[in-house]
């Protein structure tokens, strides 16, 4: 069974910092990645997904996230963030193939509030 | 495409009473899931259908919880009778799946449950 860890339920940085969020999935099989963004009071917004080709993916508002096979890490990365980048971003996994009924289901993980101070 | 609509926005209601949330997918998507968020748990799925049929409803807390898909415009997520500790917010999303899995999912601006 797939599963998604977050390593940080919280993380506060100050404005124009560099910030890192970790993900670690773990699966049997080739899967798909994915980063959400929830703002206060909206709903899940797709941020970046990893599918195939280059391991490493942009995304909106400069964001990336770098897929690591060896390590079963997307950790997503913005080098320097804003104010407006204050959210809970939650990263999911999907499995490639067909299995049963549940064909390619994303596995989200509890998320991580990123607090951005001035 | 305007995206996936739920509805209502905000229901305040009184324990016992029943309660109907509302999802109309985005047009052409044919999987929908419903999922329910908590400070406590976090994001829950709830079920999720299949081209209008339920695959898995083992996420439903109890039997008070229901949804249909009457068609592929539309869903229903009700609870009967409201109970305080089903105050969350409620999320609809939906996804095109194909031969080569999922393609991520579209979210819904929820609706926000309060039950007093």
């Amino acid at each position: 069974a797939q599963s998604v860890t977050q390593l940080d339920s919280q993380v506060p940085v100050f404005e124009e910092a560099p910030v890192e969020l970790r993900c670690n999935y773990s699966s049997s099989v080739s899967v798909y990645l994915f980063w959400y963004v929830q703002y206060p009071n909206q709903g899940l917004q797709l941020l970046l997904k990893y599918l195939s080709g280059s391991t490493l993916v942009k995304g909106i508002n400069g964001f990336e996230a770098e897929f690591n096979k060896s390590q079963t890490s997307f950790h997503l990365r913005k080098p320097s963030v804003h104010i407006s980048d204050t959210a809970e971003y939650f990263c999911a996994v999907s499995d490639l193939f067909f299995v049963g009924g549940s064909q390619g289901n994303l596995i989200f993980g509890k998320g991580t509030k990123l607090s951005v101070k001035p | 495409d305007a995206g996936v609509i739920q509805s209502p926005r905000h229901e305040v209601t009184e324990m016992g009473q029943e309660v109907t949330l509302r999802c109309k997918p985005i047009s052409g998507h044919n999987s929908l899931f419903w999922y329910r968020q908590t400070m406590m748990r976090g994001l829950e799925l709830l079920i999720y259908f299949n081209n209008n049929v339920p695959i898995d409803d083992s996420g439903m807390p109890e039997d008070r919880f229901s949804a249909k898909m009457p068609n592929a415009s539309f869903s229903t997520l009700k609870i009967q009778p409201s109970e305080p500790r089903d105050s969350a917010v409620y999320f609809c999303a939906s996804s095109l799946k194909g031969g080569q899995g999922s393609w991520g999912y579209t979210f819904g601006s929820g609706t926000r449950l309060t039950v007093v």
